[in-house]
């Protein structure tokens, strides 16, 4: 079993609508989660940290997190072409100072 | 502000071959980090900088890599003698040290070929 696990896509959704990205994870010590936007050739980019059980918003972002369940999710509302990406999920155990990574779901938004 | 730049952005190299990657995090970070990503998987953690000294280098594969960051500026990153399976795509990252580990700021990436 991966740590971190991603459907890798591609997720296709409309201009407008939302876009659900999920991400579930093997660790229970896990203390820190993270989404990160990647252009194709480009730097992950961190949009969103969530760090206890709910839901989290900034903008057209929002991350949940259920640590009984063990998953994350970032759901993106009004998709925009622009927002078409890799987005890769990564995970903080405990107190270390390294990031568990994802496979990365690649989102295509169709104007 | 500069952000985090890596060289070269891609290297071929044949089998046994020795390569040097080099990163220039951010001014003022003292934490940087090592990650790669091989074809298909994952982007794994390889090792970790506080200033010069290495604080975590538990993803380091084999003894063929190297890691240096000399007087806690930039950091390089060599395999020698390279093998097949270390093609993908190396990152930086760096972080200020009183920022969240999960602030990490990235590079593009040096893209390893190895033939």
């Amino acid at each position: 079993q991966k740590e971190v696990e991603q459907n890798s896509g591609p997720l296709s959704v409309p201009e407008g609508a939302i876009a659900s990205l999920n991400c579930t994870y093997s660790d229970r010590g896990s203390q820190s989660f993270f989404w990160y936007r990647q252009y194709s050739g480009k730097s992950p980019e961190l949009i969103m940290s969530i760090y206890s059980n709910g839901d989290k918003e900034d903008g057209r972002f929002t991350a949940q997190l259920n640590k009984a369940s063990q998953y994350v999710s970032l759901l993106i509302r009004d998709s925009q072409p622009s927002d078409s990406a890799t987005y890769l999920c990564a995970v903080r155990v405990g107190a270390g100072n390294m990031l568990t990574f994802g496979g990365g779901t690649r989102l295509m938004v169709k104007p | 502000e500069a952000g985090v730049t890596q060289f070269p952005s891609h290297s071929v190299i044949e089998k046994g071959q020795t390569v040097t990657l080099r990163c220039d995090p951010i001014s003022g970070h003292d934490n940087l980090y090592w990650y790669r990503r091989v074809m298909g998987k994952e982007i794994k953690f390889l090792l970790h900088f506080v200033k010069e000294s290495k604080q975590d280098e538990s993803g380091m594969p084999n003894n063929r890599f190297l890691a240096e960051r000399t007087g806690g500026t930039y950091s390089t990153l060599k395999v020698q003698p390279a093998e097949l399976e270390d093609s993908g795509v190396y990152f930086c990252a760096s972080s200020q040290v009183s920022g969240f580990i999960g602030e990490l700021f990235f590079g593009e990436g040096s893209r390893l070929t190895v033939l």
